[in-house]
Order: C-alpha cells, then sequence, then structure tokens
C-alpha cells in the first residue's frame, strides 16, 4: 500500500495566523483526500483534491478557509487560514486504494 | 445528511473475551464497508473490509459480518488481546458518490 509522509507532525499556532500542511505520497494517486478530527471525533472530509483542477469541498469547508494545493501526482498541502481555537484538531490526508484509504499520520494541530 | 451509526461508544473487554462493534448505514452507492484502526497519535489504518457479496469475511481474529437487509455490518475480534486496545471506525460510501462516511468510533480497551 501506499505510504504517506505528513507534516509536521504537530504544530502551535497563534490565533489569527495560518499553517501550511503537506503530504506527500510515494506513489502517483488521481485523488487525495484531507480529513479532520477533532478530539475525539470522528473523520470529517474537508476536500478532495485532483491534480490539475481546483479541490472540491464538502459542505461546511470553503476554500477561503483551508485553501488547498495538488501540484502533482504525488503532493498536496492544506492551509488552515485564520486560524482559531476551534481549528485545533487532527489533520489528515489519505489517499483511495484498492481496499479502500490509506491515512497519513496526521498534523495536530493547537490553536492558542 | 447521510449517516453512519456506530455502537457502543466505549467498550472494555478481559483479555481473551470477544469485543463486538455494530454499524447501521443508509443508503449506498455501491457496496463496501471497511473498518479501519486508529492508535493514538496515529492515522486510521484498515483493518479488513467486506464486498457484500459475501455475509461474512473473516481474517485471523477479526470478522465482519453483514447483514444486507438490515443494513447493518459489524466488527467481531475474537480471543482480544491488549494490543486491540484503540479505536475502530466503520466507514460506509455515500449515495451517489466515491466518498465514505465514517461511523463514529468506538474506544476498545481490552484488560490484561
Amino acid at each position: 500500500s501506499a505510504v504517506i509522509s505528513q507534516k509536521p507532525s504537530r504544530d502551535i499556532c497563534q490565533r489569527g495566523t495560518s499553517l501550511t500542511i503537506q503530504c506527500q505520497v510515494d506513489s502517483q494517486v488521481t485523488m487525495m483526500f484531507w480529513y479532520r478530527q477533532q478530539p475525539g471525533q470522528s473523520l470529517t472530509l474537508i476536500a478532495t483534491a485532483n491534480q490539475g483542477s481546483e479541490a472540491t469541498y464538502e459542505s461546511g469547508f470553503v476554500i477561503d478557509k483551508f485553501p488547498i494545493s495538488r501540484p502533482n501526482l504525488t503532493f498536496s498541502t492544506l492551509t488552515v487560514s485564520n486560524m482559531s481555537p476551534e481549528d485545533s484538531s487532527i489533520y489528515l490526508c489519505s489517499v483511495e486504494e484498492g481496499d479502500g484509504y490509506t491515512f497519513g499520520s496526521g498534523t495536530r494541530l493547537t490553536v492558542v | 445528511q447521510q449517516q453512519v451509526k456506530q455502537s457502543p461508544q466505549s467498550l472494555i473487554v478481559q483479555k481473551g473475551g470477544i469485543s463486538i462493534i455494530n454499524c447501521a448505514y443508509e443508503n449506498t452507492a455501491f457496496d463496501y464497508f471497511p473498518w479501519y484502526q486508529q492508535f493514538p497519535g496515529k492515522g486510521p489504518a484498515l483493518l479488513i473490509a467486506i464486498r457484500p457479496d459475501v455475509s461474512e469475511k473473516k481474517e485471523g481474529r477479526f470478522t465482519i459480518s453483514f447483514n444486507k437487509s438490515a443494513k447493518q455490518f459489524s466488527l467481531h475480534i475474537m480471543d482480544s488481546q491488549p494490543g486491540d486496545s484503540a479505536t475502530y471506525f466503520c466507514a460506509a460510501p455515500t449515495s451517489g458518490t466515491y466518498k465514505y462516511i465514517f461511523g463514529t468510533g468506538t474506544r476498545l480497551k481490552v484488560l490484561a
């Protein structure tokens, strides 16, 4: 299965700043997915990122808050903009493979 | 909004016992139901999945039972071990799309 490297693994950020999370996959994939997992909660899909096109956002998530780049078939970034304490979560990137999703280890974000 | 209902929220089992986690889903576009296992500080990892051309799938100590008419599926962990202590998520494909909705998670603790 694909190996996903996600950086940073954790960060503590000031309110009002932005953080960019990087996701690198060791193989070429068509779609990459970004999820949010709030403390003790389930996984919520933020957006789907296809190479060469704009990301598709789920209800409740907007591009201005969570801009996504997908410059090639192995890499994507998610930016959490103008952060507030409510953005404190684990952010996960994921790719779909034959038998389901493979996830990165996540970025644990704390906004203070 | 489509949901996947997962129960119980938490589960404590003695070593050697059977752990049972249940999920119920709504309409789906296709039939493929995975279970994910997540350890603290890690991303979810695919544990086992079923395509409902069969009603049961077994891999080692892990078994999925599927009831298509009831729109329910469950995970059974036989001979539960302390190393199985983790959070388990079921997932179901959303109607009309390739995307998955995750259950709310079950925190399993196996006592030594």
